[in-house]
């Protein structure tokens, strides 16, 4: 078992431009959460997938947004990127029978 | 609101001294409450739950609902102990997260 990967590993973007960040979660789970983690901070809730729809939102404006597709792999999606936007995007999957999250190694994603 | 306090951004101690790190939280109603663990170089993954008041590692945490902590604590430390470690409050009917900053412990020999 792979557990949750996460492509790609680092990435390079311009402000202004768009991104797609994917995950594919550990066999066995159909649950899927983003999180934005900025450098000497906790990950930061972006959303969560739950059969192919977003069950639970954080404080993140509507650039960002995602998708589940039925595979229960999800895409993230931030439009319009800023320079503050660069982080480490980490993606975690889960089970309603699993207590706590696996997480992927993370999306190295830096805006210039 | 959900929050999750760790007041320490750095902890330093010897091997085979006790040590604890400290989590806050903030919730209105019954916690889940986490602990997980990054290992240099290494993804971030879960060292404990509250829920199974199991030990691992030699790691404990108790669930202080009267003070809203769960601090965790090992009788002594040992140097591959040393890690970046976060608290976190899930809300898995909501699902909804909240982690702490973390807090870096060092255990030198």
């Amino acid at each position: 078992d792979a557990g949750v990967t996460q492509s790609p590993t680092h990435l390079i973007k311009t402000r202004g431009q768009q991104v797609t960040l994917r995950c594919s979660p550990k066999s066995g789970h159909d649950t899927v959460s983003w999180y934005q983690q900025a450098l000497g901070q906790g990950p930061q809730f972006i959303f969560q997938y739950y059969e192919e729809e977003e069950r639970q939102r954080g404080n993140f404006p509507d650039r960002f947004s995602g998708h589940q597709f039925p595979n229960y792999s999800s895409e993230l999606n931030v439009n319009a990127l800023l320079l503050g936007d660069s982080a480490l995007y980490l993606c975690a999957s889960s089970s309603p029978v699993t207590y706590g999250y696996t997480f992927g190694s993370g999306t190295r994603l830096t805006v210039v | 609101a959900q929050r999750v306090t760790q007041p320490e951004k750095l902890l330093s101690v010897f091997k085979g001294a006790p040590v604890e790190l400290k989590c806050n939280y903030s919730y209105s109603g019954s916690p889940e409450l986490f602990w997980y663990v990054q290992y240099s170089r290494q993804r971030l993954q879960l060292l404990l739950r509250h829920i199974s008041r199991e030990s691992i590692k030699g790691f404990t945490a108790d669930l202080n609902k009267g003070e809203t902590s769960f601090h965790l604590k090992k009788p002594f430390a040992q140097e591959e102990d040393s890690a970046m470690y976060y608290c976190a409050l899930i809300n898995t009917n909501a699902g909804k997260s909240t982690f702490g900053d973390g807090t870096t412990l060092t255990v030198k020999p």
